[in-house]
């Protein structure tokens, strides 16, 4: 049974760049969460998508946007990154609705220059 | 305020200990509570659901203090593998789907 999947594992940008991550959730789960994580602090939720549509989003500028598709792996795009953008990318899957425990992928370590 | 809020240590205690974290959170609707795990360089993992009886699993007690508004993970007889970075999550209310919001987690380090 596979886990949830995460690519690239290591990407490095320059600033003003755009970058794309990718995700594919656990079988069987539909939803699936992206989250920021900085060094020495916890995951900052970003959004949230259900039915390939986005249903909750933090506080996060409108750069960073995502999609879900049919299959209900889902992409992050970050557009015009900062510096202030490095850090690990994590997707979480699960099912929707209430008390799903998330299961995380590996996460993509994302480095802007 | 934070919404979740951890002592980020670092504990550092030898095996055998028992060790407590602590863990507050500022609203006082939230509905769900957890402990998660992150070793270094690592994903999250869930350790366990924290209920309003408190629960137990193994070397590991979770407790709830709704009044409060305070978690706390309380490990006995700690092990080497116990090192890592504990992360409080709490689920609100008002995002029924599964936002989980993290505290910035506590480090714990076992030493022989």
């Amino acid at each position: 049974d596979a886990g949830v999947t995460q690519s690239p594992t290591h990407l490095i940008k320059t600033r003003g760049q755009q970058v794309t991550l990718r995700c594919s959730p656990k079988s069987g789960h539909d939803t699936v969460s992206w989250y920021q994580q900085a060094l020495g602090q916890g995951p900052q939720f970003i959004f949230q998508y259900y039915e390939e549509e986005e249903r909750q989003r933090g506080n996060f500028p409108d750069r960073f946007s995502g999609h879900q598709f049919p299959n209900y792996s889902s992409e992050l795009n970050v557009n015009a990154l900062l510096l202030g953008d490095s850090a690990l990318y994590l997707c979480a899957s699960s099912w929707t609705g209430y008390d799903s425990p998330l299961h995380f992928g590996n996460g993509t370590r994302l480095t802007v220059t | 305020r934070k919404e979740v809020e951890q002592d980020p240590g670092p504990f550092n205690v030898p095996e055998g200990a028992t060790v407590a974290f602590n863990c507050t959170y500022s609203n006082s609707a939230s509905q769900s509570f957890f402990w998660y795990r992150q070793d270094c360089r690592k994903e999250p993992k869930l350790l366990m659901s924290v209920y309003s009886s408190g629960n137990e699993d193994g070397r590991f007690t979770a407790q709830l203090n709704r009044a409060s508004q305070y978690i706390s993970l309380l490990i006995r007889d700690s092990k080497l593998s116990d090192s890592a970075t504990y992360l409080c999550v709490v689920n609100y209310p008002s995002t029924s789907y599964g936002k989980l919001t993290f505290g910035q987690g506590t480090i714990l380090t076992v030493h022989p």
